[in-house]
């Protein structure tokens, strides 16, 4: 049981170019996220999706786009990277809206380190 | 929106008890919880506390809510060394999302 996968692990970007991070769960959550972490700030949210065909913007969505065709994967799209946009990323899910249906916590990936040149 | 706080740093010695603090000021979350994040590594829960409890005991840890002063806490005792790491807290805010502080790095020395 693998739970949360992150692909890639790291990458480097040059400011302008555009790549997809994937996240895949084996867990037949419903709820997927996107969070970025920058240090000092905690987590903050990107995108997340409610489940497979529907997504929805999180605190700061700007610079990013995503999509779940699928019920078990959670894509992340930067389609012109900016440093601004160096970060951990990571991504997680869920049976339920945590803290709303009950205390259904969030399972993460180990993040994708993106350093945007 | 919610703002969550926590100090950035906390040193303790090995054997010490460690506490971890977090204010938040949206009184309405259901759910608190804290989260722990190993270097190179995602986020894993500890444990987590339902707004109607005062505290919460689970093995060396112990979580104390006060409601009135919107201050959480996490206390663990006897901390080693492989407690080192960053503790989030997190809590549900207006829009049915969890809402993290910024973590507190937790350096345990021998």
């Amino acid at each position: 049981n693998a739970g949360v996968t992150q692909t890639p692990k790291f990458r480097v970007l040059k400011t302008g170019q555009s790549m997809t991070l994937l996240c895949a769960q084996d867990m037949n959550h419903e709820y997927m996220y996107w969070y970025r972490q920058d240090p000092g700030m905690g987590l903050r949210l990107i995108h997340y999706s409610v489940g497979e065909g529907t997504t929805a913007k999180g605190e700061v969505p700007d610079g990013y786009n995503v999509s779940r065709l699928k019920k078990q994967n959670f894509l992340l799209g930067l389609e012109s990277a900016a440093p601004s946009q160096t970060s951990v990323y990571f991504c997680a899910s869920s049976s339920g809206l945590a803290g709303v249906h009950g205390a259904n916590v969030l399972t993460f990936g180990a993040g994708s380190r993106l350093t945007v040149l | 929106g919610e703002d969550v706080e926590q100090s950035l740093f906390l040193s303790v010695r090995e054997g010490d008890s460690s506490v971890i603090n977090c204010t938040y000021t949206d009184s309405s979350s259901t759910y608190l919880y804290w989260y722990k994040q190993e270097p190179g590594a995602g986020l894993q829960l500890l444990t987590y506390i339902f707004s109607n409890m005062d505290m919460k005991q689970d093995q060396r840890l112990t979580v104390l809510l006060n409601k009135k002063d919107k201050h959480l806490s996490l206390r663990i005792a006897d901390t080693q060394t492989g407690d080192s790491a960053i503790y989030f807290c997190a809590l549900r805010n207006a829009g049915n999302m969890l809402t993290f502080g910024g973590g507190t790095r937790l350096m345990v020395k021998p």
